[in-house]
């Protein structure tokens, strides 16, 4: 079955310092997505980015950047000069497309903490 | 684009009442609509994923009874607590895949948090 593991519970870093978020996953499909969602206080769910299987160059928007590798079936997260608006909990996502209703399945989440 | 409004945002009610929340894509038709639940510092569950015009689908272990989800129109879907019981007091999202192919991401709503006195 699909799996996906944040390893990072908690992460605390001052502001300004670069962080990385780890995503493993597990899938027996050639296809499928990966995506990142960021949930803040509030508790909504914003979506970051979509990634498939087929595409392994890594992305960069802003100080947000992704590096998929599927040879270690990794997809994680760094943000660059972090703020305190960062703050909020990220959870890394899996879709199969061989499930005919692309249901998501969350890694646990990993809670950051930008302090000033 | 792509915006999924939820509603209500907070529900306090008690034990025994029946609660119904209500997921809307506000601009684009939805023939999918996706409702997890969360409890407090832990991941999104999956419950069940809504089709237009046709039944729920409900992961193993959500009761179907329990939980009612009604998706008459393609923008609107409704998740029911029946009868709800403070181990229902949890977190509910939703989420609409956005317009277009079946690959699109899904876009959530600020999700219901429901306390069950």
């Amino acid at each position: 079955a699909q799996k996906v593991t944040q390893a990072q519970t908690e992460i605390s870093v001052v502001e300004k310092e670069d962080v990385t978020l780890d995503c493993v996953y597990e899938t027996r499909d050639t296809t499928y997505y990966l995506f990142w969602y960021k949930q803040p206080p509030s508790g909504e769910l914003v979506f970051l980015i979509r990634r498939n299987s087929f595409d392994e160059q890594n992305e960069i928007s802003g100080r947000y950047s992704w590096n998929f590798q599927k040879s270690t079936s990794s997809f994680n997260f760094t943000i660059t000069a972090s703020q305190v608006v960062d703050s909020a909990v990220y959870f890394c996502a899996l879709s199969e497309e061989s499930q005919g209703a692309q249901k998501l399945v969350f890694g646990q989440g990993t809670r950051l903490t930008i302090n000033p | 684009g792509a915006v999924v409004s939820q509603h209500p945002s907070r529900v306090i009610c008690k034990s025994g009442t029946s609660v119904k929340i209500e997921c809307r894509s506000l601009d684009f038709q939805a023939t999918t609509m996706f409702w997890y639940r969360q409890f407090p510092k832990q991941s999104l569950m999956l419950m069940a994923t809504s089709n237009e015009g046709s039944k729920a689908t409900y992961e193993q272990g959500v009761e179907k009874d329990k939980f009612l989800i009604n998706h008459a129109s393609l923008t609107l879907s409704t998740l029911t607590v029946t009868s709800a019981h403070p181990e229902d007091s949890s977190f509910y999202i939703c989420s609409a895949r956005g317009p277009g192919y079946s690959n699109q991401p899904q876009h959530f709503g600020d999700g219901t948090r429901l306390s069950i006195l």
